[in-house]
């Protein structure tokens, strides 16, 4: 069964540290692999996303990830943080069927202190 | 952003009273997805439409029942509420399956006493 584990529910860095959120995933393929983040009484917006090709994902907002399929490993990273990028951040696997079912993380909530 | 709006954004109703949330885009997209968001569980897939008329079950789907009507609507439907389905409500819409981005709605927050 699909499932994804994001190792670390909260995490807090300093404004200008760099950030790394884990996330593992179990799936018996290669999967689609997504981050999305949600702000604060906000709906969810994609960060990135892998499908294939490049192992190294380049997203919006500066984030980047990349895909270790040797350790079903698909953190994202930022190599220094900003205020604004206090959210929740949700990794999900998504089926390669035509259904387009994500399954999601349990999410990482990041704080940015001063 | 996307064209999706959900209603109501907040709701409060009694335990066994029936609930209709409704979810309405205007991009055209095929595929349409109910979740559900609680507190360390991430968002779970509780129904999911591929056409109209053409829907199937998600990992929650006891208790939900859903319909598509239109390409345009897709409703979400609470039966006879119970405090275990207070949570916040997600509704997403994709061009098609297989990977592509979902684009969420802003979200209802369902509240049964």
């Amino acid at each position: 069964a699909q499932s994804v584990t994001q190792p670390d529910i909260h995490i807090t860095v300093s404004e200008g540290a760099s950030l790394e959120l884990r996330c593992n995933y179990s799936y018996g393929a290669t999967p689609y692999l997504f981050w999305y983040v949600q702000s604060p009484g906000q709906g969810l917006q994609l960060l990135l996303k892998y499908f294939s090709g490049d192992t190294l994902v380049q997203g919006i907002k500066g984030f980047e990830a990349e895909f270790k399929r040797s350790q079903s490993s698909f953190n994202l990273r930022k190599p220094s943080v900003h205020w604004s990028d206090a959210a929740e951040y949700f990794c999900d696997v998504g089926a390669r069927s035509n259904t387009g079912k994500l399954i999601f993380g349990q999410g990482t909530t990041l704080q940015v202190k001063p | 952003d996307a064209g999706i709006t959900q209603s109501p954004r907040h709701k409060v109703t009694e335990t066994g009273t029936p609930v209709t949330l409704r979810c309405h885009q205007t991009e055209n997209h095929r595929y349409m997805y109910w979740y559900r968001q609680d507190p360390g569980h991430g968002l779970r897939l509780i129904h999911y439409s591929y056409g109209v008329k053409d829907t199937d079950k998600g990992e929650v789907s006891d208790g939900y029942s859903v319909s598509r009507s239109k390409t345009e609507d897709f409703l979400l439907t609470l039966e006879s509420a119970t405090s275990s389905q207070t949570s916040v409500y997600f509704c997403a819409i994709s061009t098609s399956g297989g990977g592509n981005e979902q684009f969420f709605g802003p979200g209802t927050r369902l509240t049964v006493l």
